[in-house]
């Protein structure tokens, strides 16, 4: 299946500073990426749809300022988390759809990376 | 609205067999995935059912009723190793995926 990649994969940081997560898809081109979050025990909950050179589309609720989000490439989207605090603290963790209609194909497939712990201190 | 619908836990013998559950109200309907997750790790690609039957891949099969907006997930001969989350959802009418809360399987020797 297609490879999508996360980095890093751990982030311990000081309350009030920023973090840049990065999510490639390695093998496949993605003009769109989710980016989710997921609390200890609880679904997966979709932030934002990142794409490719256009802004993202945040879900309601989230802080578009608050997590900025980049595609600048077919193959990279980040997610920074600007000025973090504990409550941010959480498993991010970002998909990339292969084929089905947002790749023009049949039938789609989220290929999600290995998700990104961070832990604001 | 939309919603969508699972068991929280369930606990299954190894060896044997377990079905899990799924169901769904939604508008606007492209298909209903069946995703693994073990504890600390992204979610895995299971299934994709978009029309009525049965899907079976090895150990696993999935099986969709449009009509009374239900899924399930049957897993045979359970191993160990299957212990996990199993997360649904089904994509909307803007290929947005929602998310069901997942059902944790925990599997006794």
């Amino acid at each position: 299946g297609a490879v999508v990649s996360q980095h890093p994969s751990w982030v311990i940081c000081k309350s009030g500073t920023s973090v840049k997560i990065e999510c490639r898809s390695l093998d496949f081109q993605a003009t769109t990426m989710f980016w989710y979050r997921q609390f200890p025990k609880q679904s997966l909950m979709l932030m934002a749809t990142s794409n490719e050179g256009s802004k993202a589309t945040y879900e309601q609720g989230v802080e578009k300022d608050k997590f900025l989000i980049n595609h600048a490439s077919l193959t990279l989207s980040t997610l920074t988390v600007t000025s973090a605090h504990p409550e941010d603290s959480s498993f991010y963790i970002c998909s990339a759809p292969v084929g089905g209609p947002l790749a023009g194909g049949p039938s789609e497939t989220q290929y999600f990376g290995p998700g990104t712990r961070l832990l604001v201190l | 609205g939309q919603n969508i619908d699972q068991p929280t836990e369930m606990t299954a013998t190894e060896g044997a067999i377990v079905q899990i559950n799924c169901t769904y109200q939604t508008s606007g309907f492209n298909g209903l995935f069946w995703y693994q997750q073990h504890a600390g790790e992204a979610p895995t690609f299971l299934s994709y059912n978009v029309l009525d039957g049965l899907e079976e891949k090895g150990r696993f099969s999935s099986f969709l009723s449009r009509s009374k907006g239900y899924s399930y997930l049957l897993l045979k001969e359970l191993q160990m190793k299957d212990s996990a989350s199993y997360l649904c959802a089904f994509m909307d009418s803007n290929y947005q995926l929602i998310w069901g809360a997942g059902t944790k399987l925990i599997i006794k020797p």
